[in-house]
């Protein structure tokens, strides 16, 4: 079975600019949430969407946004990138959200 | 505000010996809870998780223990190996957090051989 897909693994933007990640979650789950990692700050939950719907929403700015498509698959949107937004970005699926959940390997954002 | 908390950035162990990780929580409406371990530059990986109806759970040699009154869990590994050495989260969702698991800072733990 193949695990949760986060694509690109890295990516370097400019301030200002926009970036979309994507996750392939798990065959079968149905729940994807997305978070932020910097150091000494954990992990910091963004959103999770369920069946195509945002769920849940973490506290962070407008300028975060994502989607989920009908085979579950999700994308995250960061606009107007500030350097701040640099981090590792996580995906991780699960059947319903409410139990353990599976991450992808992060995609590695740097903003200069 | 942090509602998991991993007071213990570090921890060096001795291979054999038992690592005790410690995480407390301060919403009490909490009731189900995960430990991940994290590899650098990969994502992470679930190990155990435990529910409130229960104060302790094993796998192997992974055992987590909750103490409900105390807002406190830990995660002990039995033996150590070199292995082992990686950075643990543990995690907490429940109550009225929907599906959101909160997560603690993190501890790296170093087996030492």
């Amino acid at each position: 079975k193949a695990g949760v897909t986060q694509t690109p693994r890295y990516l370097i933007k400019t301030r200002g600019q926009q970036v979309t990640l994507s996750c392939s979650p798990i065959s079968g789950h149905r729940s994807v949430s997305w978070y932020q990692q910097t150091p000494g700050q954990g992990l910091q939950f963004l959103f999770e969407y369920f069946s195509e719907t945002q769920r849940n929403k973490g506290n962070f700015p407008g300028r975060f946004s994502g989607r989920q498509f009908s085979n579950s698959r999700s994308e995250m949107n960061v606009s107007t990138l500030e350097l701040g937004d640099s981090a590792l970005y996580l995906c991780a699926s699960s059947y319903t959200g409410n139990t353990e959940a599976f991450f992808g390997q992060g995609t590695r954002l740097t903003v200069v | 505000d942090q509602q998991v908390k991993q007071n213990s950035p570090s921890l060096s162990v001795q291979e054999g010996r038992i690592s005790i990780l410690n995480c407390d929580y301060t919403n009490s409406m909490f009731d189900y809870f995960l430990w991940y371990k994290k590899y650098p530059a990969e994502g992470p990986t679930f190990l155990i998780s435990i529910s409130s109806i229960k104060d302790k759970n094993e796998d192997g040699r992974f055992t987590v223990f909750l103490n409900k009154s105390a807002k406190h869990l830990s995660l002990h590994i039995v033996p150590s190996q070199p292995g082992d050495s990686a950075v643990y989260f543990c995690a907490a969702s429940g109550g009225n957090t929907g599906n959101q698991f909160y997560f603690g800072t993190g501890t790296s733990l170093t087996v030492i051989p």
